[in-house]
């Protein structure tokens, strides 16, 4: 069964930074891409990071290019998103997911639970 | 940037009725095109992909049409458990994973 459990969300003050993580089993890591998805509260979703199996594309959205870095560790099965420099309008659910590609495109076809990053002072 | 533009944002039904969800690129995305499930407090669930592909396990009550810039989602006869918020998500360019605002569907 295909699992993805982040970690590392909390409380954080302006400016402060914050490590998720996410841990994957139920497949073999390393074929897929995966990407970062947050949610605000009240809100709808929005992508923010996709790395490829690899690591040798990456891809962020304007809204944290600079601030955010997707990477990954294979031989951990794990994903990571380092956020630096956090803003209030950060604050969400930040969801790990798997890429399924197929036809020239990819979906995102697992999800995990998500982590709730908070930043106020 | 492309932009999805999901119609309604909310839309109230009744169990057993026909319920079709738009969404629109602003510029053509193919049929790189890709529709979710949320329910409250759940990560998003992927219903279908490549506008029209129906992902494992799903009912086939959903239905995906489209291709360019003009999508549809269809349940063709609502069942309780899919009163949720439903978003499309084009993936045309790696470079953003664009997703519609949402469409919340309620029970009337």
């Amino acid at each position: 069964e295909v699992q993805l459990v982040e970690s590392g969300g909390g409380l954080v003050k302006p400016g402060g930074s914050l490590r998720l993580s996410c841990a994957a089993s139920g497949f073999t890591f390393s074929i897929y891409s995966m990407n970062w998805v947050r949610q605000a509260p009240g809100k709808g979703l929005e992508w923010v990071s996709s790395i490829s199996s690899s690591s040798s594309f990456i891809y962020d959205a304007d809204s944290v290019k600079g601030r955010f870095t997707i990477s990954r560790d294979n031989a951990k099965d794990s994903l990571y998103l380092q956020m630096n420099s956090l803003r209030a309008e950060d604050t969400a659910v930040y969801y790990c997911a798997r890429s399924y590609c197929t036809s020239g495109s990819c979906y995102f076809d697992y999800w995990g639970q998500g982590t709730l990053v908070t930043v106020s002072s | 940037d492309i932009q999805m533009t999901q119609s309604p944002s909310s839309l109230s039904a009744s169990v057993g009725d026909r319920v079709t969800i738009t969404c629109r690129a602003s510029q053509s995305i193919s049929n790189y095109l890709s529709w979710y499930q949320q329910k409250p407090g759940k990560a998003p669930k992927l219903l279908i992909y490549g506008a029209s592909t129906l992902q494992s396990g799903v009912p086939s009550r959903f239905s995906g049409t489209g291709s360019g810039t003009d999508f549809t989602l269809t349940i063709s006869s609502l069942q309780p458990e899919d009163f949720a918020t439903y978003y499309c998500q084009q993936s045309y360019t790696t470079l953003g994973y664009t997703f519609g605002q949402g469409t919340n569907l309620e029970i009337k």
